[in-house]
């Protein structure tokens, strides 16, 4: 199986900063990621396909950027409606695997 | 507009069984890969299993947590999708999503369902 390791677990930010979050993949997964945000009691809700993809009606301050093994979304400046909780995913190779999460919290 | 629906979730003791159902509407669901996707109470997302289209031959993927276990199958007719969950353990206490795969890469989702497995 592919391990998605992403990182950091959790942040604590503030509106208008800049934002990072990484996804390592054990294995070349091309650009087979996407990108999710989740809010509380809600379904995720994707941002960015093929690695750097901005899914459409998604912000344009949302962006994605990697390939191979190692992937970031980036949010380049933090709004108060993206406090949430990320997760990356791939979908090269079953099974599909999702990282652990990034919960961003407001500082 | 896409729109997927999920039901079916309620209280169940373990070793018992529960179908899940999502009806789908918006798209052509014949054209797609479905997958369904967990995430139990406080934790992380993951991936339950998928079912290819008819071209495909209906042939499904199952994570190993599952696999023997839960069976998804689909009805083109009438747009749906389903779960069935049988042997059920305390672990597979989740919300079930209905998620939209092959070619879309779980786009859309539905809004969950949720499933409690507890004597």
């Amino acid at each position: 199986d592919i391990q998605m390791t992403q990182s950091p677990s959790s942040l604590s930010a503030s509106v208008g900063d800049r934002v990072a979050i990484t996804c390592r993949a054990s294995q070349d997964i091309r650009n087979d990621l996407g990108w999710y945000q989740q809010k509380p009691g809600k379904a995720p809700k994707r941002l960015i396909y093929a690695a750097s993809s901005l899914q459409s009606g998604v912000p344009s301050r949302f962006s994605g950027s990697g390939s191979g093994t190692e992937f970031t979304l980036t949010i380049s400046s933090l709004q108060a409606e993206d406090f949430a909780t990320y997760y990356c995913l791939q979908h090269n190779s079953y099974p599909l695997t999702f990282g652990g999460g990034t919960k961003v919290e407001i500082k | 507009e896409v729109q997927l629906v999920d039901s079916g979730g309620g209280l169940v003791q373990p070793g018992g069984s529960l179908r899940l159902s999502c009806a789908a509407s918006g798209f052509s669901f014949s054209d797609y890969f479905m997958d369904w996707v967990r995430q139990a109470p406080g934790k992380g997302l993951e991936w339950v299993g998928r079912i290819r289209k008819k071209a495909n031959s209906y042939t499904t993927e199952y994570a190993a947590s599952v696999k023997g276990r839960f069976t998804i199958s689909r009805d083109d007719s009438k747009n749906s999708l389903y779960l069935q969950m049988n042997s059920l353990k305390t672990e597979d206490t989740a919300i079930y999503y209905c998620t939209r795969g092959y070619p879309a890469a779980l786009d859309y989702w539905g809004q969950g369902t949720l499933v409690t497995v507890s004597s």
